[in-house]
C-alpha cells in the first residue's frame, strides 16, 4: 500500500494475556518508529529501528514490551502479561532515512486491556 | 517533566481569519522542530517543519515561527477554512537522536 499499514485497528485483550501489534512500514523507508498515546497526551516514543536493529529503546517503559523488526520492514511489537495501564493506542511511522525531520504515521492500533 | 507544551487545548476561530497555535519547549537539544495534525481514528500527518538554525518557514497557507530566545514556536494558519479543524500536535526532535517528543496537542475548530 502506499502509506504505513497497522494491524489490528482495534484490540482487546484480557489482563496479563500477550498480543502482538503489526507495522508494514511505506515500502523503501529504512526508519521505522513505535510511539503510544494515551488518552489527552501526545505521542510518547518507544523505540526506533534503522534497518532491522533497534537504533534506540530508550522509551520502551519496562522488559515487557519488545519489538522487532527481522528483515528490514515489516516490525511487531510485543507486549507481555498486559496490564490495564498499557491501553493506549500505539503508532507506528516509518521514514526514508534516519535524520529526516518527516515521519509518515499509520492509523494506530487501539489496544484496550481489560 | 513537560519538555514540549501546549498550553492550549483547545481554539476556535472563524473561517477566513487567522489561527495561531502555540508551543514551548524547555529543552535546548532540540534540532528540529515540527508540526504534525491529528483527525479522527487516524495517524498523525505532517505539515510543517523548521530546523533550530532558522526563525520562519513558510508553507502555503501554513507558517511555523521559531523563538530560539524565548524557547517558542507558533504554527500560524491563514486563511482558516473547516477542512483545518483537527488536533494539531508540536514535537520536537532531540539533537543526534531520531526521537520526537510531542506536545499534548490543541484541537482546533474553524467555524463558518
Amino acid at each position: 500500500g502506499a502509506g504505513v499499514s497497522q494491524t489490528p485497528s482495534n484490540k482487546v485483550t484480557e489482563k496479563g494475556k500477550y498480543v502482538e501489534l503489526r507495522c508494514d512500514p511505506i515500502s523503501g523507508h529504512t526508519a521505522l518508529y513505535w510511539y503510544r498515546q494515551s488518552l489527552g497526551q501526545g505521542p510518547e516514543f518507544l523505540i526506533y529501528f534503522q534497518g532491522t536493529g533497534a537504533a534506540d529503546d530508550s522509551g520502551l517503559p519496562n522488559d515487557r514490551f519488545f519489538a522487532v523488526r527481522p528483515e528490514g520492514s515489516v516490525s511487531t511489537l510485543k507486549i507481555q502479561r498486559t496490564e490495564r495501564g498499557d491501553s493506549a493506542v500505539y503508532l507506528c511511522a516509518s521514514s526514508s532515512s534516519a535524520g529526516t525531520s518527516e515521519a509518515f504515521f499509520g492509523q494506530g492500533t487501539r489496544l484496550t486491556v481489560v | 517533566d513537560q519538555q514540549v507544551k501546549q498550553n492550549s487545548p483547545s481554539l476556535s476561530v472563524q473561517e477566513g481569519r487567522i489561527s495561531i497555535l502555540n508551543c514551548d519547549y524547555t529543552n535546548s537539544m532540540f534540532d528540529y522542530f515540527l508540526w504534525y495534525k491529528k483527525y479522527p481514528a487516524e495517524g498523525p500527518t505532517f505539515l510543517i517543519s523548521i530546523s533550530s538554525i532558522k526563525d520562519k518557514n513558510e508553507d502555503g497557507r501554513f507558517t511555523v515561527f521559531l523563538n530560539k530566545s524565548a524557547k517558542h514556536l507558533s504554527l500560524h494558519i491563514v486563511p482558516s477554512q473547516p477542512g483545518d479543524s483537527a488536533v494539531y500536535f508540536c514535537a520536537a526532535r532531540l539533537v543526534n537522536t531520531d526521537k520526537l517528543i510531542f506536545g499534548t496537542g490543541t484541537r482546533l475548530q474553524v467555524f463558518p
